[in-house]
């Protein structure tokens, strides 16, 4: 399967500051995808990232507070704007389309970023 | 709307097998996963079955899956301390492009 690395890796931030966390795959995906898991949490979904055009975000997440870019296939940024405590959860990114011998759903993730907002 | 659901915890010993449970209410899921969270890590890729089978086996690993109940379990042969972690099953609704629902996620801690 694809080699994902995800930068940081964990950070702690002040409230009403921005951090962007940067994903990478080490081959082109067709699907990337942007999670966030709140402390004792499941995942929830935050967006779709898509190639070359904006994103596309589920209900409860909007753009100006989560805005995602993703130059390439291999590539995806998220950044955590105005940041507040609540925001403080685990952010992971997945992959799907990946390889030919699994259902192209299949997604695979990220080791997740960690962060804290003070 | 879709809603997958496990129970919190369980607690085996080393060397018993452990059965995590899942129920998922769209009955249209094409494909249904499990994967395992340990802690400060990521989400790694158990294994995934197919709506129209009723059992995978992977080496330890059994996925039994009753459509009719939507009902889907994790057996896990001889378990060992490293198993210890948080259990995800998650299934893709038709319709959702590659969208996953997750459920809540089952601990399981297993005691020496």
């Amino acid at each position: 399967s694809a080699v994902i690395s995800q930068k940081p890796s964990r950070d702690i931030c002040q409230r009403g500051t921005s951090l962007t966390i940067q994903c990478q795959v080490d081959s082109q995906v067709t699907m990337m995808f942007w999670y966030r898991q709140q402390p004792g949490q499941s995942l929830t979904l935050i967006a779709t990232a898509n190639q070359g055009s904006e994103a596309t975000y589920e209900s409860g997440f909007v753009i100006d507070k989560f805005p995602i870019s993703r130059p390439n296939l291999t590539f995806s940024t998220l950044t955590v704007s105005n940041m507040s405590p609540e925001d403080s959860s685990i952010y992971l990114c997945s992959v799907a389309g990946v390889e030919a011998y699994v259902p192209t759903d299949t997604q695979y993730f990220g080791p997740g970023t960690r962060l804290t907002v003070l | 709307g879709e809603d997958v659901e496990q129970s919190l915890f369980l607690s085996v010993r080393e060397g018993d097998s452990s059965v995590i449970n899942c129920t998922y209410t769209d009955s249209s899921s094409t494909y249904l996963y499990w994967y395992k969270q340990e802690p400060g890590a990521g989400l790694q890729l158990l294994t995934y079955i197919f709506s129209n089978m009723d059992m995978k086996q992977d080496q330890r690993l059994t996925v039994l899956l009753n459509k009719k109940d939507k009902h889907l379990s994790l057996r896990i042969a001889d378990t060992q301390t490293g198993d210890s972690a948080i259990y995800f099953c998650a299934e893709t609704p038709n319709n959702a492009g590659n969208m996953l629902t997750f459920g809540g996620g089952t601990r399981l801690m297993v005691k020496p």
